[in-house]
């Protein structure tokens, strides 16, 4: 059965240091690793796919690195601001898994301090 | 486009009541789901689509109805409300049912059952 983590469960950086976010999977066996942000309350805002075949994806701040032989995804984002605190949670679309679903992780718990 | 829509944002039940929760996309997509995001538990599917007319059970479908009459809604019933049903519920979309589409996700129903 698929694992995935998300080490440390919550994490307090001062503005502008730059974030690292970890996810790491059990099965390697994947169509898509999907990262989301969700603010309190609200839905999941998707920020990165990586397709099976891709090593890293980036959009603006946003740079999310794939190693399946390590079974590791890595969600960079650059010169952190307080606008970036939410929980940022990965999930894996796994090819084994029907219906599409997708397997989430518990999710990292970002605060920005100004 | 206004995306994966849900209503209502909140609701209220007491054991044994019945009601519907909304969901509707303009995007067209083929696949649409229902997961529950639970405190511990994170994001677990529901029920999902493939397309008008076809449903299938996800990893928690015991009391939930689904039905899929039109490309645009994926309705999702709660048939006689319990303590247990209390979470957050998100509707989701996909382009295609082909595994390794991005997903959207709606912004959420917060439901409490008393």
């Amino acid at each position: 059965k698929q694992e995935v983590t998300q080490i440390p469960a919550a994490l307090s950086v001062p503005e502008g240091e730059n974030l690292v976010l970890n996810c790491s999977f059990t099965d390697s066996a994947i169509y898509n690793l999907q990262w989301f942000r969700q603010d309190p309350g609200k839905g999941l805002t998707s920020l990165l796919l990586i397709q099976s075949s891709q090593r890293e994806q980036t959009s603006g701040r946003l740079n999310a690195s794939l190693d399946k032989s390590s079974g590791r995804s890595t969600l960079y984002i650059a010169a952190s601001q307080p606008g970036d605190s939410a929980t940022y949670l990965c999930a894996l679309d796994m090819i084994k898994a029907a219906g599409n679903k997708l397997t989430f992780g518990g999710g990292t718990r970002v605060l920005v301090k100004p | 486009n206004a995306g994966v829509t849900q209503t209502p944002k909140f609701q209220v039940l007491k054991t044994g009541q019945s009601m519907t929760l909304q969901c509707a996309q303009d995007m067209n997509h083929e696949y649409m789901s229902w997961y529950r995001q639970d405190p511990g538990m994170g994001l677990r599917l529901i029920h999902y689509s493939v397309g008008a007319g076809i449903t299938d059970q996800g990893e928690v479908p015991n009391g939930y109805n689904v039905s899929r009459s039109t490309t645009e809604d994926f309705p999702l019933r709660l048939l006689s409300a319990a303590p247990s049903q209390t979470s957050v519920y998100f509707c989701a979309s996909s382009y295609s049912n082909s595994p390794g589409y991005e997903q959207y996700f709606g912004p959420g129903t917060r439901l409490t059952v008393t």
